[in-house]
């Protein structure tokens, strides 16, 4: 299987920050790698697709990079709703799995 | 509006049964691959499994630790994905959330991506 890292598990920002979490697979999984937002007591929201494809209706400070084993998830300009936790999932090989996740709160 | 609805969860035994069941609405439900993927309590997000659809002949794939023991499958006439979970463990204990997993097609790749998530239901698996 593939292990998904995530780093940092954490982090405090503040609002209009520039936020980057990294997701690191284990193996390479070229672009296959999405990204999800989720609020406490909430099913996840889907946020990027192929590394970079942002999905539609997505605000565009969200934007993705990366190729095969290092990926970045950024925010540009970090806003009140965007606190949250987020995970990296690939999809290249079954079974699909998400990295541990990067909680991002306020500072 | 694209919805996605599971059934109640429950409380089961170790060693017990559940099915749980998402009804989905607003979109083309036989087209679509579906998935589950479930979250114990404070932690991360965990892959269960998926179902193609009836083209891509309901072929299902697990996660090993549901292997053998969780069986998806769907009724397209319903617009309903079934979650079949026997053999509970005190592991299995997480709210588990149905998905729309569709394939994105974009510059010659195939991009399967969880787009639409249901509310989540709690299963708790306890004596």
């Amino acid at each position: 299987d593939i292990q998904m890292t995530q780093s940092p598990s954490s982090l405090s920002a503040s609002v209009g920050d520039r936020v980057t979490i990294t997701c690191r697979p284990s193996q390479t999984i070229r672009t296959y790698l999405n990204w999800y937002q989720q609020k406490p007591g909430k099913a996840p929201k889907f946020l990027i697709y192929g590394a970079s494809r942002l999905q539609s209706g997505v605000p565009s400070r969200f934007s993705g990079s990366g190729f095969g084993t290092e990926f970045t998830l950024t925010i540009s300009s970090l806003q009140p709703e965007d606190f949250a936790t987020y995970y990296c999932q690939q999809t290249y090989i079954i079974p699909f799995t998400f990295g541990p996740g990067t909680k991002v709160d306020i500072k | 509006e694209v919805q996605l609805v599971e059934s109640a969860g429950g409380l089961v035994k170790p060693g017990g049964s559940l099915t749980l069941s998402c009804s989905a609405s607003g979109f083309i439900f036989s087209d679509t691959w579906m998935s589950w993927v479930r979250q114990a309590p404070g932690k991360g997000l965990e892959w269960v499994g998926r179902i193609k659809n009836k083209t891509d002949d309901e072929t299902t794939d697990y996660a090993a630790p549901v292997k053998g023991r969780f069986t998806i499958s769907r009724d397209d006439s319903k617009n309903t994905l079934y979650l079949q979970m026997n053999s509970l463990k005190t592991e299995d204990t997480a709210i588990y959330y149905c998905t729309m997993s569709p394939n994105y097609y974009e510059s010659g790749h195939y991009y399967n991506v969880f787009h639409i998530w249901g509310q989540g239901t709690m299963v708790t698996v306890s004596s």
